[in-house]
């Protein structure tokens, strides 16, 4: 069954951790990429990767890393620096970065306390 | 850098009236795509504008390009309750690989 996969769906930390959200991807796509979406707010671009190996800051990526060591995986870190982490992370795969259709995981609910 | 403006933020509409949603960028766009997120869920794919101009129909849906290539525009004809949810337009400018969404009209359609 492909798709993209979000996990855990919930997650709760306390201030000053770092997290590790995972996404992974079986669709053989090669971008991938990481929005924050706050309550009644779009979403915003933290990190975007165009292939493996490579990635780019978006809008938001203060507080933030990303690796692409594998095509079918982008784990986003949210790290303590992060001045206000808690929000709803969605991850997204395409085939062609900015070209072609985005599919989101079902998004990762970060509460930091 | 790549920004596109939404609007409006909010529309409630009565059961069976029409709705509207406007996107607009103050630079080209190689293409807009559009995306439907149900309350408590991710964003659908819904289209991908391509051309100038351009005009797609998927049911009560009409999706539309402008001829500059700076604005687009969801009309949904007959609202019904399964169209609640909010609904993005995004930047897909090929050249930075980036994927920009709007801020989202969110959709209530009273019975």
């Amino acid at each position: 069954d492909g798709g993209i996969t979000q996990s855990p769906k919930y997650l709760f930390r306390k201030e000053g951790q770092n997290v590790t959200l995972s996404c992974e991807q079986n669709l053989n796509h090669d971008a991938m990429y990481w929005y924050r979406q706050d309550p009644g707010q779009g979403l915003r671009l933290i990190y975007y990767s165009q292939i493996v190996n490579d990635f780019q800051k978006g809008d938001i990526a203060e507080g933030y890393s990303v690796s692409r060591e594998k095509k079918e995986s982008f784990p986003l870190t949210v790290t303590s620096a992060q001045k206000n982490p808690t929000a709803f992370y969605l991850c997204a795969s395409s085939r062609l970065a900015g070209r072609t259709e985005a599919f989101f995981g079902q998004g990762t609910r970060l509460t930091v306390v | 850098g790549q920004q596109v403006m939404q609007i409006p933020q909010y529309q409630h509409v009565q059961e069976g009236e029409d709705f509207t949603t406007y996107c607009n960028s103050s630079t080209t766009l190689s293409n807009i795509q559009w995306y439907k997120q149900r309350p408590g869920g991710h964003p659908v794919f819904l289209i991908q504008l391509v051309k100038s101009g351009e005009v797609k129909k998927q049911k009560r849906l009409t999706f539309q390009f402008g001829e500059a290539k700076k604005n687009s525009s969801l009309h949904i004809t007959a609202t019904q309750t399964t169209d609640v949810g909010t609904y993005f337009c995004a930047d897909g400018s090929g050249n930075t690989g980036k994927l920009i969404f709007g801020q989202g009209t969110t959709l209530q359609v009273k019975p």
